[in-house]
């Protein structure tokens, strides 16, 4: 059964880095579509983007661009969401999501999700 | 790129039938099939419903159904019970390569 299992809660003070990490099992991670969605406190879904971790292929939402970086390591079955500087902003519930071999026109299955805390 | 459009809320009796509409526009629901549901249950993360429009993933009941007109998609939950009382994203792949979920709608179950 195909599994995605997230790394666990973090809780950062604003302006440090973050890598927060996806590893998948049960299936050729390297060849299935692996988002990043957003969840922030009582708020809706948001897509950051999404990486092909067979060659890294990356695609960012307009509204994520430069604010994060999506990267895989194929060898280890692991995508990572990595911030440089995070803000107050940042807090939320990660999720990462697979897509499939072909496209990534839904997401299944999804992590069990990575809350971020950014704080003072 | 604003999100899709959905109702805040949704409500019906158990039993009954309700329709969960999802909004877009000729960039996403109106140019692709590749509109999906998700259900995400209180404090669980979200869960494949629905994709390409009207198909149910295995282990998911039939009450649950798909639909699409030009640029609205909808949810229908028939024979409402109290395990659909969930939050409800639709999504919708894009003419830019990206992927744009709705607002949610919180259905309750009376």
């Amino acid at each position: 059964e195909v599994q995605l299992v997230q790394s666990g809660a973090e809780v950062k003070k604003p302006g440090e880095s973050l890598k927060i990490s996806c590893k998948g099992s049960g299936h050729s991670f390297s060849s299935q579509w692996i988002a990043w969605v957003r969840q922030m406190p009582g708020k809706g879904l948001e897509w950051m983007g999404i990486i092909y971790p067979g060659d890294s292929d990356t695609r960012y939402s307009p509204s994520f661009q430069g604010q994060v970086t999506i990267s895989a390591d194929k060898s280890i079955s692991t995508a990572y969401l990595q911030w440089s500087s995070l803000k107050a902003s940042d807090t939320a519930m990660y999720y990462c999501a697979s897509g499939y071999s072909y496209g990534y026109h839904w997401f299944d299955p999804w992590g069990q999700g990575t809350l971020v805390t950014v704080s003072s | 790129q604003s999100a899709l459009t959905q109702p805040a809320s949704v409500s019906g009796s158990r039993g009954q039938s309700i329709a969960i509409s999802c909004t877009g526009t000729s960039s996403d629901i109106g140019f692709y099939k590749f509109v999906s549901w998700y259900q995400q249950l209180p404090g669980k993360a979200p869960k494949l419903m629905m994709y390409e429009v009207s198909n149910r993933p295995s282990g998911v009941s039939n009450r649950f159904s798909g639909s699409k007109s030009g640029n609205t998609a909808s949810l229908t939950i028939s024979g409402l019970q109290a395990e659909d009382e969930a939050d409800y994203y639709c999504s919708s792949y894009t003419t830019s390569s990206s992927v744009i979920f709705g607002g949610g709608t919180k259905l309750t179950v009376l």
